[in-house]
């Protein structure tokens, strides 16, 4: 069955380092995917959509990258702030109406 | 712009209570709206897709008597959890697509306690 799996629950960095997260997804090829932010008690926040024909896309402080061999995409937040702080959902789109499957996410921590 | 508002945040309520949730795209038409669960510190579970005029398509252990799905407007999607029990209790939050666009944008969620 199709899988994802984000690197690690949590992530602590101090303010101004670079957040590198991870998603990791097998059984299947999305033909895109996107990251989403959320907040406690939120719902999720769009961010970024890459295709699979893409590597790289940038918005801001944010970068994602997609590389369809590995079957991997990261996500980094460059020059982090504690207002970063937040759970990261990666979503590879999956079923035939372009469902999106999510990760359980990564809960990033700024420090400053 | 693509605001999608859910309504209401919260519900607490007694067993066997039917509960209803509102998802309307504010600023945009969604042909198609998803609506999800999830519980603490798990992913988001797709419940079921929901296609404007037509019947909702359910994931597998779903069940489509439990909860009702309709979508009779290009910007409104409700859900309803008919006879609810405490085991219902979860976070249940809708998204919108945007006609011709891939993008999901979420509503804010609905907090449901059964008591």
């Amino acid at each position: 069955s199709q899988k994802i799996e984000q690197n690690s629950e949590a992530l602590n960095i101090q303010e101004g380092k670079t957040a590198t997260l991870t998603c990791n997804y097998t059984n299947y090829s999305p033909a895109y995917l996107q990251w989403y932010r959320q907040d406690p008690g939120r719902g999720p926040v769009f961010l970024l959509l890459i295709r699979e024909n893409e590597k790289e896309k940038r918005k801001e402080r944010l970068k994602v990258t997609f590389d369809t061999t590995l079957k991997q995409s990261l996500f980094h937040i460059t020059a982090s702030q504690p207002a970063d702080s937040a759970t990261y959902l990666c979503a590879p789109a999956g079923g035939s109406q372009g469902n999106l499957i999510f990760g359980k996410g990564t809960k990033l921590s700024v420090k400053p | 712009g693509a605001v999608v508002s859910q309504h209401p945040s919260r519900v607490i309520c007694k067993s066997g209570t039917s509960v209803k949730i509102e998802c309307r795209s504010l600023d945009f038409q969604a042909t198609t709206m998803f609506w999800y669960r999830q519980f603490p510190k798990q992913s988001l579970m797709l419940m079921a897709t929901s296609n404007e005029g037509s019947k909702a398509t359910y994931e597998q252990g779903v069940e489509k008597d439990k909860f009702l799905i309709n979508h009779a407007s290009l910007t409104l999607s409700t859900l309803t959890v008919t006879s609810a029990h405490p085991e219902d209790s979860s976070f249940y939050i809708c998204s919108a697509r945007d006609t011709g666009r891939i993008t999901q944008h979420f509503g804010d969620g609905t907090r449901l306690s059964i008591l």
